[in-house]
């Protein structure tokens, strides 16, 4: 059962914003949204995660809605390295959940 | 830090051959996980450990065995190496005190498998 959906592919402009949303309707109070990305075969590479606020670090922002059924992960200002699969996961009990995920194409 | 570290990068086997995945981390995490991840899909969890001597079973376990016994090291074991066990297999730790929910996994460089 998928605990997450997300679209299967998007693209963005370099230098533009990337939003990549993630629905989660059935999250439970205390699971938290993770975000990490994986760039070509390599193993997945953390992001950003987030409970119930906004958060924001170097990398991205995470976006969670008042009701916690969907998130969006915002790259400000995309470039060529950002392209890859983004995976929108929520961690409960020790374990994680991997998704499809989203695979940015970040184009000149 | 050398991070997650996982040996062979490659191996291809036969049907009904054995062999042992090994990974290494030296961050001092207490928890390490098994992935495997098929072709244009998401990573599934096949087991995972919260300690030395501790282990637990994932979402796809069937095929498969682990060992804990120090807490650098948490080996996979393929007995009986079928088709369907064709795969990237990654390895991952993070630490976590207190149950809470603040995770960071980190991953290993994986392992491609071909079993014919």
């Amino acid at each position: 059962d998928a605990k997450t959906t997300q679209p299967p592919s998007m693209d963005c402009a370099e230098g533009r914003a990337a939003n990549l949303p993630c629905n989660h309707s059935t999250i439970s109070g205390n699971e938290y949204v993770y975000w990490y990305r994986q760039i070509h075969s390599q193993g997945p590479q953390y992001i950003i995660h987030g409970l119930k606020n906004n958060e924001t670090n170097e990398m991205a922002s995470l976006i969670i809605t008042e009701d916690r059924k969907s998130s969006t992960l915002i790259l400000p200002h995309a470039t060529l390295r950002d392209t890859a699969v983004y995976y929108c996961l929520l961690y409960n009990f020790n374990k994680f959940y991997f998704g499809s995920g989203t695979k940015l194409n970040v184009k000149p | 830090n050398a991070g997650v570290t996982q040996t062979p990068k490659f191996r291809i086997l036969k049907i009904g051959q054995s062999m042992t995945l090994q990974c290494t981390q030296d961050m001092n995490h207490n928890y390490m996980y098994w992935y495997r991840q098929d072709p244009g899909m998401g990573l599934k969890l096949i087991y995972y450990s919260v300690g030395a001597g501790i282990t637990d079973k994932g979402e796809v376990p069937n095929g498969y065995n682990v060992s804990r016994s120090t807490t650098e090291d948490f080996p996979l074991r393929l007995e009986l190496a079928a088709p369907s066990q064709t795969s990237v297999y990654f390895c991952a730790s993070s630490y976590t005190s207190g149950g809470a929910f603040r995770e960071t996994q980190y991953f290993g460089p994986g392992t491609r498998l071909l079993v014919l």
